[in-house]
């Protein structure tokens, strides 16, 4: 089956500074790539997602790069802000499946 | 209903016990998932209802788990004969299946914390 990994575990930056958050799956036929982030004690909220048929997706401070070849994509967020702060789930999928969720990376913004 | 919504909120169970939780997905959305979180970790896939078809049970962990869903409504997440290791917060979600199985982002219910003493 699919596997998701998920890396940094823990990601720790200044305000103002860029984060960048790397998954890698498994399996060639995934073709849906969401990105949800959980704030402390409460629930995975979707962020940002992109399908197989895009290479970017940019939603203001985030944005999404997809690398169909090397089976991997990754989170970018620019001008953190303290808010910011929560803990970072990557995903994938194929159709007929549910989600594969990474590991997750708890992300820190101090100011 | 504008949200999923899962009850209980929290449970207290004794080792042995059998528990039910439920989840009353999106109208409309004909998926819906169950996920185990143990403290400070990830999202363990546990169970995939889509439609009329035959669940996807691959995520569950032993055959103490099981889970029902009444068409395209409500589902229950059982767990017989409780242990401690099952203590977690168990999430559902729901979501839409698009055309060519094109995937769309799962909402979450606010899970129903389990604790096994």
């Amino acid at each position: 089956g699919e596997n998701v990994e998920q890396h940094p575990s823990t990601l720790s930056v200044q305000e103002g500074d860029s984060a960048v958050i790397k998954c890698t799956y498994s399996d060639s036929a995934s073709n849906y790539f969401p990105w949800y982030k959980q704030e402390l004690g409460k629930r995975p909220q979707l962020i940002i997602d992109i399908r197989s048929n895009v290479g970017e997706k940019k939603d203001q401070r985030i944005a999404v790069t997809l690398n169909k070849t090397a089976k991997h994509f990754s989170l970018h967020i620019t001008e953190t802000q303290p808010e910011d702060s929560a803990v970072y789930f990557c995903a994938s999928r194929k159709a007929g499946t549910a989600l594969i969720f990474g590991k997750g990376t708890t992300l820190s913004v101090s100011s | 209903g504008a949200g999923v919504s899962q009850s209980p909120s929290n449970k207290v169970t004794e080792k042995g016990k059998d528990v039910e939780l439920r989840c009353d997905p999106i109208s409309g959305h004909t998926a819906l998932y169950w996920y185990r979180q143990r403290l400070g970790q990830g999202l363990e896939f546990l169970i995939y209802f889509q439609g009329n078809s035959a669940p996807d049970k691959s995520g569950l962990p032993s055959d103490r788990f099981s889970a029902e869903r009444t068409g395209e409504s409500v589902s229950t997440l059982t767990i017989q004969r409780t242990q401690q290791e099952d203590s977690a917060v168990y999430l559902c979600a729901s979501s839409l299946v698009g055309q060519g199985a094109q995937g769309y982002g799962y909402t979450f219910g606010s899970g129903t914390r389990l604790t096994v003493v």
